[in-house]
């Protein structure tokens, strides 16, 4: 089982409509992080958050950390056709800092 | 700056082979990871150094996944020998200590 869960595991939009993907855990985590990965490229990081509760806003992403620092949302406004790609959210635990990905959001917007 | 490098970026072998991957990390990055990406799903953590030493190996299949990380800069990720099952993508991250992480491209293999 995997440490970070995240929903749903596909979406398929047309252009314009807005989308919600969660990220979901039993385990409390220092950070959580929100990266996007696009096909033959590793992933490259959207977003962090540190504090419960908090809510970080870029361009039309607005991200949420959860108040028991357990879970996050990232929610897209307007979708468009270059927003397709892989997202994945990753927790660092408090133990060693390791970065645990969950298996990822495959976001297909359609023109 | 320079990324995160990575080689080769494709590898095929049969299983039972061996093969070893190779990641220069961006400079100044004192932590590095090496994750596996297998298709259709989140990376997953297979070590983790600080400098030269290791944080974590705690998920490295250790009977034929090594990895070294000698003078604390570049560093070697070897299977041997290769199942089927290792077929993935081979990804390096660094960090300066901060939360970041910069990926390599990643190195595809392939176990026919």
């Amino acid at each position: 089982t995997q440490l970070l869960e995240q929903s749903p595991q596909f979406l398929s939009i047309q252009e314009g409509e807005n989308l919600t993907v969660y990220c979901n855990s039993s385990s409390v985590f220092s950070s959580l992080q929100w990266y996007r990965q696009e096909p033959g490229e590793g992933p490259v990081l959207l977003v962090t958050v540190v504090t419960g509760g908090e809510v970080k806003k870029l361009k039309r992403l607005t991200f949420q950390f959860g108040d028991a620092r357990k879970d996050s949302s990232l929610h897209i406004t307007a979708a468009q056709p270059g927003d397709t790609g892989l997202y994945l959210c990753a927790g660092a635990l408090y133990n060693n800092n390791d970065m645990r990905f969950g298996a990822g959001t495959r976001l297909t917007v359609k023109p | 700056e320079a990324g995160v490098a990575q080689s080769p970026r494709y590898k095929i072998i049969e299983k039972r082979q061996s093969v070893a991957f190779w990641c220069n990390p961006i400079s100044g990055h004192a932590t590095l990871y090496w994750y596996q990406q297998i298709l259709g799903q989140g990376p997953k953590l297979l070590i983790q150094f600080q400098n030269n030493g290791v944080v974590d190996d705690s998920q490295l299949p250790k009977d034929r996944f090594s990895a070294e990380r000698l003078k604390g800069v570049d560093s070697t990720l070897k299977i041997q020998p290769a199942k089927l099952e290792d077929s993935a993508v081979y990804l390096c991250a660094s960090t300066p200590g901060g939360r970041e992480l910069f990926f390599g491209e990643g190195s595809r293999l392939t176990v026919l």
